[in-house]
Formats: structure tokens, sequence, C-alpha cells
């Protein structure tokens, strides 16, 4: 079963404008850690956050910012005033602390396509 | 500079001919995990490995052998390639473990099985 759900399978925005990304995960475990990565045209895979479960806060780091809302297992992404070089697909992805120690599941991925 | 080396970059094969796919860091990670990258599916991890001489499966190991001989290098092995495999696949690896540390990814090699 997928327990990592990024619905949206690409978003097309003019530059400047604001992108939301979201995630949705699944987990019984009651530790576990979200990510993101960023894969630009180029093809590597580029860390962005690590946010552990215990910690709500919303953060922000520059023109990104996550907003992590256990209520609705959702950790969503959105980019703001987005710029060309954000085009990249974007993917979350889940660790837990449990069983399933050392496995890590990412989400299908959201392509962001930024136009000028 | 501290990295995940993966090699080759492209390889296009034919059906049943064995392969490996080398991967090296240079970070003394002591985790280190190979992954496939599939469109609409996005990145499923294939094996898995702590440390030296301790190896586990992951979501999608069928096919695929590992060996962890060394900290550095994890290779890859396909026994007997075959066109659903064709993919693109990255090594990672991680200081102590993903969950705390994130991955460093080499840089993806994208094979091709005919």
């Amino acid at each position: 079963a997928q327990k990592v759900t990024q619905a949206q399978t690409e978003i097309s925005v003019v530059e400047k404008e604001d992108v939301t990304l979201d995630c949705v995960y699944e987990t019984r475990d009651t530790t576990y850690y979200l990510f993101w990565y960023k894969q630009p045209p180029s093809g590597e895979l580029v860390f962005l956050i690590r946010r552990n479960s215990f910690d709500e806060q919303n953060e922000i780091s520059g023109r990104y910012s996550w907003n992590f809302q256990k209520s609705t297992s959702s950790f969503n992404f959105t980019i703001t005033a987005s710029q060309v070089v954000d085009s990249a697909v974007y993917f979350c992805a889940l660790s837990e602390a449990g069983d399933s120690w050392g496995k890590f599941q990412f989400g299908a991925g959201t392509q962001v396509v930024v136009t000028p | 500079e501290a990295q995940v080396t993966q090699n080759p970059r492209y390889l296009i094969t034919v059906t049943g001919k064995k392969l490996t796919v080398t991967c090296s860091q240079n970070m003394n990670h002591e985790y280190m995990s190979w992954y496939r990258q599939d469109p609409g599916l996005g990145l499923r991890q294939i094996y898995y490995s702590m440390n030296v001489e301790v190896t586990d499966k992951g979501d999608v190991p069928e096919g695929y052998k590992v060996s962890r001989k060394e900290k550095r290098n994890f290779p890859l092995i396909l026994e007997s390639p075959s066109p659903n495999q064709t993919s693109l696949y990255f090594c990672a690896s991680s200081l102590g473990g993903p969950t705390t540390y994130g991955y460093t990814f080499g840089s993806g090699t994208r094979l091709t099985v005919v």
C-alpha cells in the first residue's frame, strides 16, 4: 500500500506565482520522519528538509515553507514567488522508526514547471 | 569532495547478460541503499545495508543482488536482467540511517535492457 501520496502529478505556474505541493502520508508509528527532496532536470536528488513527528512547527527557508499537520497526516510544501530554477520534480518521503526502520518510502513525485 | 559515485551513468544491455552497477561513497557512511525510479512510481527501495555484511530487502528486491564487503562500496548486481528492469537507479548513503540524517544520493545510472 502506498504510504506517501502526492496527488498532483504536475503543476504549471508562471514565474512569481506561489505553488503548493501536497503530501499525505500513512503510518501507524508514533515516531516517524518526513522529508522533501528536489530533482532538477539534471537528475540529481537534493535534500530539502527533514521533520520528525513530534515537531509540528511550520518552517520557512527563504522562499520555501513547509506546513506539517498531524491531524490530517499532511506535510505540504509551498514555494513562494516561484522562479524558473524551481522547475523540478519534488518528492515527499516517509521514514518510520518502528519495524520498518531502514526503509524510506517516497511518493510518486510532483513535477513543477515554472515558465517565465 | 564528499560524494556518492555510481558507475556507469548510462548502460544498455541485453536480456540475460549479467551486469554490476558500482556505488562508492567517501563519507564513511554506515548506511547505503539502492533505489529505482520509474515514471509515476517515484523512487522504490531495492536493498539497503546498515553496515558491512548487513543487508536487507527493500520493497522491490526481486531480480537484484547486493553485497557490502567494505564500508564504502555497495554494488548492485543484476544476474539476469530483463526489460522490466529498465529504469533509473540511484545509490544513496547516510551517516547513521536516513531517518536521522537524510540521504546523499549518487548521480544515477540509467539502465536499458533490450
